[in-house]
């Protein structure tokens, strides 16, 4: 069975700074990775993911991850911290069948100090 | 392009009351579809998916039912809401596979007093 786990429910950088959330998850599979962020009372907007291939994946807002394997990791880094990256970020890990169902990790809140 | 739809937006209902959330998806054909649940300060909770019509799968034992009655509609019911279902409701959809991006409704925020 899968599973994610998302070290730090509250993390807070300053503008400009590195940001750097982790992943780590559980899969008995090759997994699809996935990185979501949610702003205040919306949606899930994908930042980006991981199927096969590179392992350093790209996304929106200058947001990237890298998938390692031996470490059953996906980490999201961002160089720069913009006010505008203040959100709530999920990983999730897909079951990888026909129904796609994604398995999310609780959420790390991020807060970007001016 | 493919948009997705959840109505109402926001939703205060009292205690014993029915509940009926709607969502629906334009620019595709046949999709999974998600319900979700996301309590406060706590991650998302699949309640139900659907792979077509009239075929729901729960995840969950509760209080809610899913239907969905055409292609693109998929609805969140409920005949007596509990206190406990409070929270924000996000719908999604995705083509088939395992790769496939879930792509998220606006979702609805309920309250139930």
């Amino acid at each position: 069975a899968q599973s994610v786990t998302q070290l730090g429910s509250h993390v807070s950088v300053s503008e400009g700074a590195l940001v750097l959330l982790r992943c780590n998850y559980s899969s008995s599979v090759p997994p699809y990775l996935f990185w979501y962020v949610q702003y205040p009372n919306q949606g899930l907007q994908l930042l980006l993911k991981y199927t096969t291939g590179a392992t350093l994946v790209k996304g929106i807002n200058g947001f990237e991850a890298e998938f390692k394997k031996s470490e059953t990791s996906f980490h999201l880094t961002k160089p720069s911290a913009h006010m505008s990256d203040a959100a709530e970020y999920f990983c999730a890990v897909s079951d990888g069948g026909a129904t796609n169902k994604l398995i999310f990790g609780t959420g790390t809140l991020l807060a970007v100090q001016p | 392009s493919q948009t997705i739809h959840q109505w109402p937006a926001t939703l205060v209902q009292p205690v014993g009351s029915p509940l009926s959330l709607e969502c629906t998806v334009e620019g595709t054909s046949n999709p999974n579809l998600y319900w979700y649940r996301q309590a406060a300060g706590r991650g998302l909770q699949l309640l139900f998916y659907s792979v077509g019509i009239g075929q729901i799968s729960s995840e969950v034992p509760q209080n809610l039912s899913a239907s969905r009655p055409q292609d693109r509609q998929f609805i969140l019911s409920s005949k007596k809401l509990l206190l406990s279902d409070s929270g924000f409701y996000l719908c999604a959809w995705a083509k088939r596979g395992g790769s496939e991006t879930q792509y998220f409704g606006p979702g609805t925020r309920l309250l139930v007093l």
